[in-house]
């Protein structure tokens, strides 16, 4: 169980486009998913934390209007980067909890965003 | 605000037993997790803490002390294939997780 999976895991994109990643709980309900992004040879970074039906919490320095994130259901959220640029180029992971009792964060596979 | 503290990198042979430290200094504390992660891969779930004391898994061991804001991760019987990062995240008072930036570990044969 916990299975967390993120469409696509690559994608190239030119400057100006958006772009957007989705993440899903397979095989469980995910009241709280949340999205970081890691630089090469970073940690991950909390961007946001999105309850299912409400807007999105978003760190401090994390543009809301240009990182939407859209929590409609139980076991869907996602993340458009809107107008990307190359510095927005970066590894975005999505995590979930939910699992009845668990206060573990289960995390998807990740996607490589590469702006040129 | 947040501050969690590892070392950056660390080297251990095959076989042998390593720890791996932590603290934090966080408002809120909801619980302490180990995370491993390949290079380019997702973290994977190791070990939580909420209480103090020793929990082991296995070959791996996650210890906390809350008073000291201290942490740290044993493996034993180190495997070539441990060879990752071990990310220290402490979940805070809004049950947000805040991720050290990992101590990347080599395994020699």
């Amino acid at each position: 169980g916990a299975v967390v999976s993120q469409h696509p895991s690559w994608v190239i994109c030119k400057s100006g486009t958006s772009v957007k990643i989705e993440c899903r709980s397979l095989d469980f309900q995910a009241t709280t998913m949340f999205w970081y992004r890691q630089f090469p040879k970073q940690s991950l970074m909390l961007m946001a934390t999105s309850n299912e039906g409400s807007k999105a919490t978003y760190e401090q320095g994390v543009e809301k209007d240009k990182f939407l994130i859209n929590h409609a259901s139980l076991t869907l959220s996602t993340l458009t980067v809107t107008s990307a640029h190359p510095e927005d180029s970066s590894f975005y992971i999505c995590s979930a909890t939910g699992l009845a009792g668990s206060q573990t964060q289960y995390f998807g596979p990740g996607t490589r965003l590469l702006v040129l | 605000g947040q501050n969690i503290d590892q070392p950056t990198e660390m080297t251990a042979t095959e076989g042998a037993i390593v720890q791996i430290n932590c603290t934090y200094q966080t408002s809120g504390f909801n619980g302490l997790f180990w995370y491993q992660q390949h290079a380019g891969e997702a973290p994977t779930f190791l070990s939580y803490n909420v209480l103090d004391g020793l929990e082991e898994k296995g070959r791996f061991s996650s210890f906390l002390s809350r008073s000291k804001g201290y942490s740290y991760l044993l493996l034993k019987e180190l495997q070539m294939k441990d060879s990752a990062s071990y990310l220290c995240a402490v979940k805070g008072g809004a049950n947000n997780l805040f991720f050290g930036t990992g101590t990347r570990l080599t395994v020699i044969p």
